[in-house]
């Protein structure tokens, strides 16, 4: 089993709507978690943390769910530029992040 | 202020050669880690590097596959007699401590084809 397990799309939403997609990790140890954002042919760049009492960053609503081992993310009002694939990322407590395949988003016009 | 920086960013190679691909972290940033991301994979850890310790090499794939850090700055990732299961675009990131806290900084990574 992976230790981070993303649907991997695409979610494919007009601009305006909400979009929403989890990430399920296997580490019950786990302790801190990300969502990286990944434009085609480029580098992660880091969106946001994941913090226990659910966080938002504008357009952006991060959820952690313990109990049943997932992290969420919700983007409000999609823009065209929020088409990018989301990594979820999660640290067991090292150095060492785990990284999920990602889950494509395409927002249309 | 600059970023992480790799090269080269492309490289196509044949089977069986050495490659070299080189990694400059963001200045002052003591932490520094290679990936391997092959398509439609998640980021695969290679090893880490953090001030003066032994790295972890935990992550190699295999004994072809090793890397060095000089002077605590610039890492070179080596593949030894490549195979064609070694393209991907490998990875380099830099954070300011270790922790895994700590955000990680990507560099533009280096897209490696063995033909």
């Amino acid at each position: 089993r992976k230790e981070v397990e993303q649907d991997p799309g695409p979610f494919n939403v007009p601009e305006g709507a909400t979009v929403a997609f989890n990430c399920t990790y296997s580490n019950s140890a786990s302790q801190s978690f990300f969502w990286y954002r990944q434009d085609c042919r480029k580098e992660p760049k880091l969106l946001m943390s994941v913090y226990s009492s659910g966080n938002e960053d504008g357009r952006f609503t991060a959820q952690l769910n313990r109990a049943s081992q997932y992290i969420s993310l919700l983007i409000r009002d999609s823009k065209l530029s929020d088409s990018a694939t989301y990594l979820c990322v999660v640290n067991g407590g090292d150095y060492k992040l785990s990284f999920g395949a990602g889950t494509t988003v395409t927002v249309r016009a | 202020g600059a970023g992480v920086s790799q090269s080269p960013s492309n490289k196509v190679t044949e089977k069986g050669k050495d490659v070299e691909l080189r990694c400059d972290p963001i200045s002052g940033h003591t932490a520094l880690y290679w990936y391997r991301q092959s398509l439609g994979q998640g980021l695969e850890f290679l090893i880490y590097f953090q001030g003066n310790s032994a790295p972890d090499k935990s992550g190699l794939p295999s004994d072809r596959f090793s890397a060095e850090r000089t002077g605590g700055s610039v890492s070179t990732l080596t593949i030894q007699r490549t195979q064609q299961e070694d393209s991907a675009v490998y990875l380099c990131a830099s954070s300011f401590g270790g922790a895994g806290r700590d955000t990680q900084y990507f560099g533009p990574g280096t897209r490696l084809t063995v033909l």
